[in-house]
This record gives C-alpha cells, structure tokens and sequence, in this order.
C-alpha cells in the first residue's frame, strides 16, 4: 500500500514561531504537493515538487516555503507564523509518468495547525 | 486557469435513498480528468470515481457513479443505497494531465446520512 505520512496530526504554535510540516512517501514518487484546507474553501495548493530540490509555487504561496532535500520528504515551512495561517495541511505526491498519461495523488492524514 | 464550483455545502439524506452532489468547472483545455474524491471524518483523502474527458461513458464504481456533461462543464456525483458510512465531505476535482497534474478542488459539499 502506498503510504503518506505526516509528522503531526495536530500542531498548536505561536505567533511569530517558525513551523515545519514534515511529509514523506515511500513510493519513490516524483511529485509532492502541499494544499491548505479551509471551510468553504475546500483544497488550495501552496507548493509542489517534481523532483529533489525543484520546486515551484501553488497559487497561495505566500508566508510559505518548502524543501525537498530527499526524493522521499517535502517540507512545508512558516517562516512566521500568523494567525490566518490556522488551517489543515494536507500533503499528497504521484508519479511524474507520461505527460499526459494519468498519475493518482495519495494523500496523507493532515496536520491541523492552530497558531495562538 | 481551471475554477471548480460546487454549490451544495450541506446535503442531508436518509439511508437507503439516492444522493446526487452537483459539480461544474470551467477550462479551456480538451483533455483533462475530473474527480470526487471522499473525506471522512478520520481526514483521509480517499479517491471515489475518476472521469476522463475524452471518454463519453460515464465512469461508475459500484453504488457510485457520475453524469459527465462536457459540453455544459458539469460533473455530478450519484450515490445509489447510501449507506451509514458515505457520510463525509466530498470534493470535486480537476487535473490537466499536462506538467506536474496539479489538481483543482472545489469548496466540498459536506454529506450526511441519516439513519
């Protein structure tokens, strides 16, 4: 079975602290995404990796970075954390494959952030 | 760029009855996939029913099955006897196979099954 796992399944910090969100994948997969979940505005896509240490923006990547040092881990960091960045974070990655061929993301359990 | 609508936040129905979740989007690509994926309150991300463009056929998974009108851009979700077990958040999606098949979501339709 493919596996996603999170470091954390609930995170409380504070303003101003940096925070990481650790993901890995043992199915040799080439992408990695990271997407913010919120009500009513279900799934957002922050960041995603096609390969170690690429990396391209999502479309709310701001406050956000990440790092992919190991085809395995995708790391998702708040260099400072702010209230607005409460949220569930949920990691997913898929084979590259074929251009145009289609590749299943899996995801993993989330993590709920909550910022004080 | 792709947009995913789902106007339902809430359903409600009884057991045993049928539930269908409504889902347009807007693209201007030919070929693409679209997707509802399934997550129950454990948070996990399950994949329900997969659609690719360039087929006719609806796509069906056992009690599950969608109505894919390409021209109308609209992707909706039938689940047939819905049991105790489909109550979730359901999300549509989209994914262009091309690059790094980023998916779109939708803002999810939160379904309960009553008993």
């Amino acid at each position: 079975d493919v596996k996603v796992t999170q470091s954390s399944r609930y995170l409380v910090k504070r303003t101003g602290e940096k925070v990481f969100l650790e993901c890995v994948q043992d199915m040799d997969h080439e992408n990695m995404f990271w997407y913010r979940q919120d009500p009513g505005l279900g799934l957002r896509l922050i960041y995603f990796s096609y390969d170690v240490k690429m990396k391209e923006k999502g479309d709310i990547p701001e406050g956000y970075s990440v790092s992919r040092e190991k085809k395995e881990r995708f790391s998702l960091i708040l260099e400072s954390a702010s209230t607005n960045q409460t949220s569930m974070y949920l990691c997913a990655s898929s084979f590259h494959g074929i251009s145009g061929a289609y590749n299943e993301q899996f995801f993993g359990p989330g993590t709920r952030l909550t910022v004080l | 760029a792709q947009t995913v609508t789902q106007s339902q936040p809430e359903m409600s129905v009884q057991e045993a009855e049928t539930v269908t979740l409504s889902c347009t989007y807007d693209t201007s690509e030919n070929n693409y996939y679209l997707f509802w994926y399934k997550q129950p309150p454990s948070r996990q991300m399950i994949l329900v029913i997969r659609q690719e463009a360039y087929k006719q056929q609806n796509a069906t998974e056992n009690r599950f099955s969608v109505n894919f009108q390409k021209a109308a851009k609209s992707f909706s979700l039938k689940i047939s006897d819905s049991q105790l077990g489909d109550t979730a958040m359901y999300f549509c999606a989209f994914m262009s196979p091309q690059g790094a098949q980023k998916l779109v979501f939708g803002q999810g339709t939160r379904l309960t099954i009553n008993p």
